[in-house]
């Protein structure tokens, strides 16, 4: 089976300041990652996603995510958060694309003026 | 992209009425959505997968005669909550595969059982 492990529960930022929020999955089958955002009362929007080839994945809103087999890790970064970001970041993983997803526990980021 | 639709948004019920909500794919076909579980401030928790022409597959822990799936068509699925109570006020999402192989996922249904 597979599980995912989000280690931070609440980020604080402040406005402008880089943002990592981190990702750990356990599998023992390849996987496919996800990173979505949700906000108050709404479904999941994908920010981004790995499913093979290059590890350093780049996605809608200025956020990246790097694939790291080795340390079983895909980390959520932004070099300059905005406001706008205060949301849910949930990560994901799946064995089988379009397949169901299993989600962690979700980190909240909290971007301050 | 892919568009899935959620109805109603928001619902509220009394105890020991039954609720229907409808998932939709707009733009594309789906022969399998996923019906997901959030408490607030908690994650989503995969009640069970829908499958068109068939009967749903229920993750353990799910009382299946508590929530009724049926996937009569190839754009819709729905979950209907029967004898609500306060406890199964929650969020309910579906989700759907579409292009490019990932997940959309409908707007979501907040259900609050007085």
């Amino acid at each position: 089976a597979q599980s995912v492990t989000q280690l931070d529960s609440q980020v604080p930022v402040f406005e402008e300041a880089p943002v990592e929020l981190r990702c750990n999955y356990s599998s023992s089958v390849s996987v496919y990652l996800f990173w979505y955002v949700q906000y108050p009362n709404q479904g999941l929007q994908l920010l981004l996603k790995y499913l093979s080839g290059s590890t350093l994945v780049k996605g809608i809103n200025g956020f990246e995510a790097e694939f790291n087999k080795s340390q079983t890790s895909f980390h959520l970064r932004k070099p300059s958060v905005h406001i706008s970001d205060t949301a849910e970041y949930f990560c994901a993983v799946t064995i089988n694309q379009g397949g169901k997803l299993i989600f962690g526990q979700g980190t909240e980021l909290s971007v301050k003026p | 992209g892919a568009v899935v639709s959620q109805h109603p948004s928001w619902v509220i019920c009394k105890s020991g009425t039954s609720v229907k909500i409808e998932c939709r794919s707009l733009d594309f076909q789906a022969t399998t959505m996923f019906w997901y579980r959030q408490f607030p401030k908690q994650s989503l928790m995969l009640m069970a997968t829908s499958n068109e022409g068939s009967k749903a597959t229920y993750e353990q822990g799910v009382e299946k005669d508590k929530f009724l799936i049926n996937h009569a068509s190839l754009t819709l699925s729905t979950l209907t909550v029967t004898s609500a109570h306060p406890e199964d006020s929650s969020f309910y999402i579906c989700s759907a595969p579409g292009q490019p192989q990932e997940l959309f996922f409908g707007e979501g249904s907040r259900l609050t059982v007085l």
